[in-house]
C-alpha cells in the first residue's frame, strides 16, 4: 500500500502568489514525522520543514508552512508569495518512529513551476 | 559548514561492472543514509548506519549491493555486476542521531549501458 501520495504531478503558479502541495499519508503508527524536502534541477534534496505528530501546532518556517490535519491524514505544505526560485520538484516523505526506525519514505513529488 | 558530498557526480559503467560511490557526511553526524532515485521517481531507502553498525539494510535490492562504514565516517555503496535496472541516482543523507532530520547530499548519478 502507497504510504505517501501526491496526487498533483506538476503546478503552475503565478510568481508572488500562494500555492499549496498536497500529501496524504497512511500509517498505523501512532508515532511519525512528516518532512517536506525540495529538489531542484541540480539534484540535491533541500530539507524545508517537518511536523511531529504529536505537534498540537502547525510547522511553519519563513515562508513554508504545513497544513497538518492529523485526522484527514493530510500534511499539505503551503508556499507564501512564491518566486521564481521556488520552481523545483517537491517531495513529502514520512517517518514511521515505531521501534526506532530512521528510513524515510517518499511521494512521487510534483513538480512546482512559478511563471512571472 | 560544508554539507553532505558525494563522488563520482556522474558514472557511466558498462553491464556487468562494479562500481563504488562514496559519501562523506557531515562533520560529527553519526547517522547515515543510502537511498535510490529511478527517474521521475521518489527517492527509495537502501540502506541505514548508526556510527559504523549497519542497522538497517532492507532496502538494497539483492546480494549485488554492499555498503560500508568501517570508520563510522565516510560510506561507500559498492554495486557488483550492474545491470541496466540499477541505472539511477544515489542520495546519500546524515543526521545528527536518531530521529533527527536528513541531510542530503548531491547524489551520484549512474548510467549503466
Amino acid at each position: 500500500a502507497q504510504k505517501i501520495t501526491q496526487t498533483q504531478p506538476g503546478m503552475f503558479v503565478q510568481e508572488k502568489e500562494a500555492v499549496t502541495l498536497d500529501c496524504t499519508y497512511d500509517t498505523s503508527d501512532p508515532s511519525y514525522g512528516l518532512f517536506w524536502y525540495k529538489q531542484p534541477s541540480s539534484g540535491e534534496m533541500i530539507f524545508l520543514i517537518y511536523q511531529g505528530s504529536y505537534d498540537q501546532q502547525n510547522a511553519t518556517e519563513g515562508r513554508y508552512s504545513l497544513n497538518f490535519q492529523k485526522a484527514r491524514k493530510s500534511a499539505n505544505l503551503v508556499i507564501s508569495a512564491s518566486q521564481l526560485g521556488d520552481s523545483a520538484m517537491y517531495f513529502c516523505a514520512m517517518r514511521e518512529e515505531r521501534m526506532g526506525a530512521q528510513k524515510l519514505v517518499f511521494g512521487q513529488g510534483t513538480r512546482l513551476t512559478i511563471n512571472p | 559548514g560544508a554539507g553532505v558530498s558525494q563522488s563520482p557526480r556522474y558514472k557511466v559503467a558498462k553491464r556487468g561492472q562494479d562500481v563504488a560511490l562514496r559519501c562523506d557526511p557531515i562533520s560529527g553526524h553519526v547517522s547515515l543514509f543510502w537511498y535510490q532515485q529511478a527517474l521521475g521517481q521518489g527517492p527509495e531507502f537502501l540502506t541505514y548506519f548508526q556510527n559504523e553498525a549497519q542497522l538497517d539494510k532492507s532496502g538494497l535490492p539483492s546480494d549485488r549491493f554492499f555498503a560500508e562504514r568501517p570508520e563510522g565516517s565516510v560510506s561507500t555503496l559498492k554495486i557488483q555486476r550492474t545491470q541496466q535496472e540499477d541505472s539511477a541516482v544515489y542520495l546519500c543523507a546524515s543526521s545528527t542521531g536518531q530521529q533527527e532530520t536528513q541531510y542530503f547530499g548531491p547524489g551520484t548519478r549512474l548510467l549503466v549501458l
